[in-house]
C-alpha cells in the first residue's frame, strides 16, 4: 500500500546533527514533490522543506535554511534530511509527506519520528 | 511570509451540529489552500485541496471554499470521529504556511 516510514530521529545535543530517511513504496516516487513538516511538543504544524519530484528545485523555512539540507534518491524511492547545527527549538516529530501536485495538498504523510535537541 | 490565520482557536459542538472554520490568508493565494485534519498521536490527514476539491476517501460531509483570501472548512453534521484538530496551509508560495490550528471539542 502506500506508505512513507520515517527513520533516524532520536536525542543529540545542542549543536550536534541528525540524518532523517523517509523510504516510500506503492507509489511512483519520482513523481512526487516531497517536503518535510515538523511539530513541536504540544504545538502545531510548521513546513520545514521542499523538493521538487527531480531535485532540482528545494526551498527551505528560514528557520533551518543554512543548517537543514533536503535530499532524494529517486533509485532508492527515499528522502533525506540533513539536520546540522541542531537547537533546542528544533524539538519536534518530523514528518515526511507527498503530494502529486504542487501547492495542492500533502496526500501521504509518514507516521513521524522524534528528534530531541538536549543537553 | 503569507499569514494564515485560523478562527476560531478552538469550538465545541456536539454530534450532528454543522460547524464552520475559517482560514484568512495575508495575501492573495488563489485556490492554492488545502485542510488537514490531525488526531491525537497521529500524522496528518488531507481533507481538501484547492480550496474545495475533496479529497479521495474523505466523507462528503466536509466540504471547502472560498471568497477572496478567506477560506472555510465546513462540516454538515458532525461524526464522532471527527473531534480533531483542524489545520490550513497555503501552497501558493513559500514558507508553505500553516494556520494555527482549530480545535474541535465534544460539548
Amino acid at each position: 500500500q502506500v506508505q512513507l516510514v520515517e527513520s533516524g530521529g532520536g536525542l543529540v545535543k545542542p549543536g550536534g546533527s541528525l540524518r532523517l530517511s523517509c523510504a516510500a513504496s506503492g507509489f511512483t516516487f519520482s513523481d512526487h514533490y516531497m517536503s518535510w513538516i515538523r511539530q513541536a511538543p504540544g504545538k502545531g504544524l510548521e513546513w520545514v522543506s521542499y523538493i521538487s519530484s527531480s531535485g532540482t528545485t528545494i526551498y527551505y523555512a528560514g528557520s533551518v535554511k543554512g543548517r537543514f539540507t533536503i535530499s532524494r534518491d529517486n533509485a532508492k524511492n527515499s528522502l533525506y534530511l540533513q539536520m546540522n547545527s541542531l537547537r533546542a527549538e528544533d524539538t519536534a516529530v518530523y514528518y515526511c509527506a507527498s503530494s502529486a501536485f504542487l501547492g495542492h495538498g500533502m496526500d501521504v504523510w509518514g507516521q513521524g519520528t522524534t528528534v530531541t535537541v538536549s543537553s | 511570509d503569507i499569514q494564515m490565520t485560523q478562527s476560531p482557536s478552538s469550538l465545541s459542538a456536539s454530534v450532528g451540529d454543522r460547524v464552520t472554520i475559517t482560514c484568512r490568508a495575508s495575501h492573495s493565494i488563489y485556490n492554492y489552500l488545502s485542510w488537514y485534519q490531525q488526531k491525537p498521536g497521529k500524522a496528518p490527514k488531507l481533507l481538501i485541496y484547492g480550496a474545495s476539491s475533496l479529497q479521495s476517501g474523505v466523507p462528503s460531509r466536509f466540504s471547502g471554499s472560498e471568497s477572496g483570501t478567506d477560506f472555510t472548512l465546513t462540516i454538515s453534521s458532525l461524526q464522532p470521529e471527527d473531534f480533531a484538530i483542524y489545520y490550513c496551509q497555503q501552497g501558493y508560495s513559500t514558507p508553505y504556511t500553516f494556520g494555527q490550528g482549530t480545535t474541535l471539542e465534544i460539548k
